[in-house]
């Protein structure tokens, strides 16, 4: 398994700032992955982290909102850049292990509850 | 693509009834099948899992089965209880790939 945890747990800004999010791994991971959960919503990936590579990111999202820092094995940090209240989100951070050789197991962290007034 | 289609909610039930959470799924090749559940307040945990066609996941009284004939994975559990409300998703990710695909969730509400 794998122990995450994110800072800040929740956070409660003004439109047109910015906020970083931390997302620290007990363990070297390859991948991490950040997701956002809208009210009542599923999770929509956002990006992909690769130590040691630019992040990808998925349809409907990019850099200049959402840049992503992968300096090491073990952390991770998410930026909303311009909030608006749009952005009003929890975000999650997971991280991905093989298991058995046969499958992906993802385990995530506890979320980052923003709200953007 | 891939996808998960899962019954909306919110289920709300009585204490020791009988759940099922339906959740179908598409994909090109043999995915596996997991079902994640949030309880209030936190993080996703991984409640169960299946890799192959007829396997059984169980954990926590919790149980599906995958079946490709039906592309479905549907939960069960034969008594839940007050502590069972939560998120429940149903998810799968292709081998070879990293990404998970979340179906919508459905909330599940216990009454005592």
């Amino acid at each position: 398994s794998a122990v995450i945890s994110q800072k800040p747990s929740r956070d409660i800004c003004q439109r047109g700032t910015s906020l970083t999010i931390q997302c620290q791994v007990d363990s070297q991971v390859t991948m991490m992955f950040w997701y956002r959960q809208q009210p009542g919503q599923s999770l929509t990936l956002i990006a992909t982290a690769n130590q040691g590579s630019e992040a990808t990111y998925e349809s409907g999202f990019v850099i200049d909102k959402f840049p992503i820092s992968r300096p090491n094995l073990t952390f991770s940090t998410l930026t909303v850049s311009n909030m608006s209240p749009e952005d009003s989100s929890i975000y999650l951070c997971s991280v991905a292990r093989t298991s058995g050789g046969t499958y992906n197991e993802q385990f995530f962290g506890p979320g980052t509850r923003l709200t953007v007034l | 693509g891939n996808s998960v289609t899962q019954m909306e909610g919110p289920v709300t039930l009585s204490e020791e009834a009988f759940l099922t959470i339906n959740c179908t799924y598409t994909a090109t090749g043999y995915p596996s099948l997991f079902w994640y559940v949030q309880y209030p307040g936190e993080g996703l945990q991984l409640l169960l899992k299946a890799t192959k066609a007829d396997d059984k996941g169980s954990n926590k009284g919790f149980e599906a089965t995958y079946r490709k004939e039906t592309t479905s994975f549907h939960l069960e559990k034969g008594s839940v209880q007050v502590s069972d409300s939560a998120v429940y998703f149903c998810a799968l990710s292709d081998p070879g790939d990293d990404k998970i695909i979340f179906g919508k969730g459905t909330r599940l509400h216990i009454l005592p």
